[in-house]
């Protein structure tokens, strides 16, 4: 149990879909993120929030939209995503914003068909 | 341009050598931190370093953060197969920043 739990580990959709990620954590951080990890990339970050609230948007594209209801829960919403969007899209929490230890999920390993 | 480059890119060794993986970036960070990533799973934070210089050790692992804070280095001991896996480090160039990862040093250790 690592305290962060992403949902589902594995989605294939087509390109016309709409589906969501859902990444939640127990351990009473303050600061959670969605990172994308492609193969031969560095983790690329896409989303911050701080407090419930975005921090920092990284010129994602608006086919991505992050949902932050509380500190516990944070989801990425997926429309008429391109085969490129395929990756392991990992959710990470920390006790704030800033270069504090992050505790990783686990990943959703995003297949776009 | 990446802020922080990684060496070796991959690196496979027999169990009981020893190695040393790099970090190193034209940037001074606030802090950095390394993270063991296994086949199928999330980033595992390994530790943290806040100030030039400082080394620090787990088990088999030694981690320095280097004087001027722009690079780092992870030297394993006697390593095991157990220890095969991506290797990331990672900045925080402000206090209130979001970290930036390498791309990782893959490493694989056979028996």
């Amino acid at each position: 149990e690592t305290g962060v739990t992403q949902t589902p580990r594995h989605l294939v959709m087509g390109m016309t879909n709409k589906k969501s990620l859902k990444c939640e954590q127990h351990l009473g951080h303050n600061a959670m993120y969605w990172y994308k990890q492609s193969a031969k990339k560095p983790l690329e970050l896409m989303f911050v929030y701080n407090f419930k609230e975005q921090t920092e948007n990284n010129s994602v594209p608006s086919r991505f939209s992050p949902e932050c209801p509380n500190s516990s829960h944070l989801f990425l919403h997926l429309h008429t995503l391109q085969p490129e969007d395929s990756a392991l899209y990992l959710c990470a929490s920390s006790h704030r914003q800033g270069g504090y230890g992050y505790t990783f999920g686990s990943g959703t390993r995003l297949t776009v068909v | 341009t990446q802020l922080l480059e990684q060496s070796p890119q991959f690196l496979s060794i027999q169990e009981g050598e020893n190695l040393t993986v790099y970090c190193n970036s034209s940037s001074v960070f606030s802090s950095l931190q390394w993270y063991r990533q296994e086949p199928g799973e999330g980033p595992v934070l390994l530790v943290t370093v806040v100030t030039g210089g400082e080394v620090k050790k787990l088990k088999r692992l030694t981690f320095q953060f280097g004087d001027a804070r722009k690079d780092s280095s992870l030297h394993i001991t006697a390593a095991q197969p157990g220890d095969t896996g991506l290797y990331l480090c990672a900045g925080a160039l402000n206090s209130g920043y979001a970290l930036n990862f390498g791309k990782g040093t893959s490493l694989l250790v056979t028996p």
